[in-house]
């Protein structure tokens, strides 16, 4: 079966720093794979999303980037963070050739202070 | 702008009670998804609708597609405690975008 791994749960971050967040995908090949980001109690923000190694498609400029140096690991980054990138962060993947069916991680929560 | 408004965005209503969800929009979409979200968890998929006028049933869940697959419902019958959580609808279009959510209904059924 497919699963969907994310880390961290949780990172608290200065503002001006780095961002690294990673997430896997198990159990598929070519995965479509998308990242999101949830403000507090509310819908989903399509952040990014790829379609294969290399492949990265940006829904809305930001302070943020996104990479795909494999197969079935997809990374958001940040070379400064800022205080607005606060949020929580989910990672997802579709199998290719199906439905627009997507399958979440379990989310990163990051707090910029 | 916002392309799925949900309705209401909270609820709270006792044990036993039913209750209706809404999902709507302006625009068609190819399917649309129920997603289910506890706090601090990733949404969890309930249920696809595809076809316009689809009905799926899922225990005490009811979700049903508009015939013009803009819209979607999601009733309860008989809330349990273990129904309170964040309920998501998701759009999707052709292609490889991304689903396009609402700003999702805060559900708390009450013992």
């Amino acid at each position: 079966s497919q699963t969907i791994h994310q880390w961290p749960a949780t990172l608290v971050q200065p503002v001006g720093s780095p961002l690294s967040l990673e997430c896997t995908v198990e159990g598929t090949s070519n995965p479509n794979l998308y990242w999101y980001r949830q403000a507090a109690g509310r819908g989903l923000q399509l952040l990014f999303y790829s379609v294969g190694i290399g492949q990265i498609s940006s829904e809305v400029p930001q302070n943020l980037s996104a990479s795909r140096p494999q197969d079935r690991q997809f990374i958001l980054s940040s070379k400064k963070l800022l205080l607005s990138d606060s949020g929580f962060y989910l990672c997802a993947w579709r199998q290719l050739g199906a439905r627009n069916i997507q399958y979440f991680g379990a989310g990163t929560r990051l707090s910029v202070l | 702008t916002q392309l799925l408004e949900q309705s209401p965005q909270f609820l709270s209503i006792q044990e036993g009670e039913n209750l209706t969800v809404y999902c709507n929009s302006s625009s068609v979409f190819s399917s649309l998804q129920w997603y289910r979200q506890e706090p601090g968890e990733g949404p969890v998929l309930l249920v696809t609708v595809v076809t316009g006028g689809e009905v799926k049933k899922l225990k005490r869940l009811t979700f049903q597609f508009g015939d013009a697959r803009k819209d979607s419902s999601l009733h309860i019958t008989a809330a349990q405690p273990g129904d309170t959580g964040l309920y998501l609808c998701a759009g999707a279009k052709g292609g490889a975008d991304g689903l396009t959510f609402g700003k999702g209904t805060h559900l708390i059924i009450q013992p």
